[in-house]
């Protein structure tokens, strides 16, 4: 059974940073593109970035490039968000969601998410 | 980037109904559109990708098509279970963007 699991998501002040995890377990977990989809309250869904099987590609939003980066362990099925100069708009639940193939970004399974909240 | 959008973006239909939610993209995408559904308070589901391949499991009364900048989700017999907004995605190239989203409940 495909399981994602966020941690790392609260509260944090304007400008600060924060790291998301998520623990993957059911799937060959480098095998698979893999994202993170953010959902600010009340709003709708908005891809943030993703990461090759491999890791060696990556993409990002206009409105977190250059803040955010992407990475992945493949040697412990783990997908990670580095969060930097966050902002309040940054406020939002935080997903992790697997693609089908090692390079292909729709998403077959998703996690529960993870809260972030920017705020003073 | 390429522009999504989604009409309408709210109905409100009967049970039995069949309902259409369209998807345009400001740019040709192929058929590299997928459909989701999110229902109140939970994760998003797959339902439909390459513009109309059903995902396993997603029930048969859910159809999609469509290529190039016109897509359309079809709901052939509206079901109580079945209310939620629902979203496009294009995945032909980042950004993988989302549509708006449209809500769809029962009158």
């Amino acid at each position: 059974e495909v399981q994602l699991l966020e941690s790392g998501g609260g509260l944090v002040q304007p400008g600060g940073s924060l790291r998301l995890s998520c623990a993957a377990s059911g799937f060959i977990f480098s095998s698979y593109a893999m994202s993170w989809v953010r959902q600010a309250p009340g709003k709708g869904l908005e891809w943030v970035s993703g990461v090759s099987g491999s890791g060696s590609s990556t993409d990002y939003a206009d409105s977190v490039k250059g803040r955010f980066t992407i990475s992945r362990d493949n040697s412990k099925n783990t997908l990670y968000l580095q969060m930097n100069t966050l902002r309040a708009e940054d406020t939002a639940v935080y997903y992790c969601a697997k693609g089908v193939v090692t390079a292909v970004y729709y998403f077959d399974y998703w996690g529960q998410g993870t809260l972030v909240t920017v705020s003073s | 980037d390429i522009q999504m959008t989604q009409s309408p973006s709210s109905l409100s239909a009967s049970v039995g109904d069949r309902v259409t939610i369209t998807c345009r993209t400001s740019q040709g995408i192929s058929n590299y559109l997928a459909w989701y559904q999110q229902k109140p308070g939970k994760v998003p589901k797959l339902l439909i990708y390459a513009a109309s391949t059903l995902q396993s499991g997603v029930p048969s009364r859910f159809s999609g098509s469509g290529s190039g900048t016109d897509f359309t989700l079809t709901i052939s017999n509206l079901q109580p279970e079945d209310v939620a907004t629902y979203y496009c995605q294009k995945y032909n190239s980042a950004p993988f963007t989302f549509g708006p989203g449209t809500k769809v409940d029962i009158k």
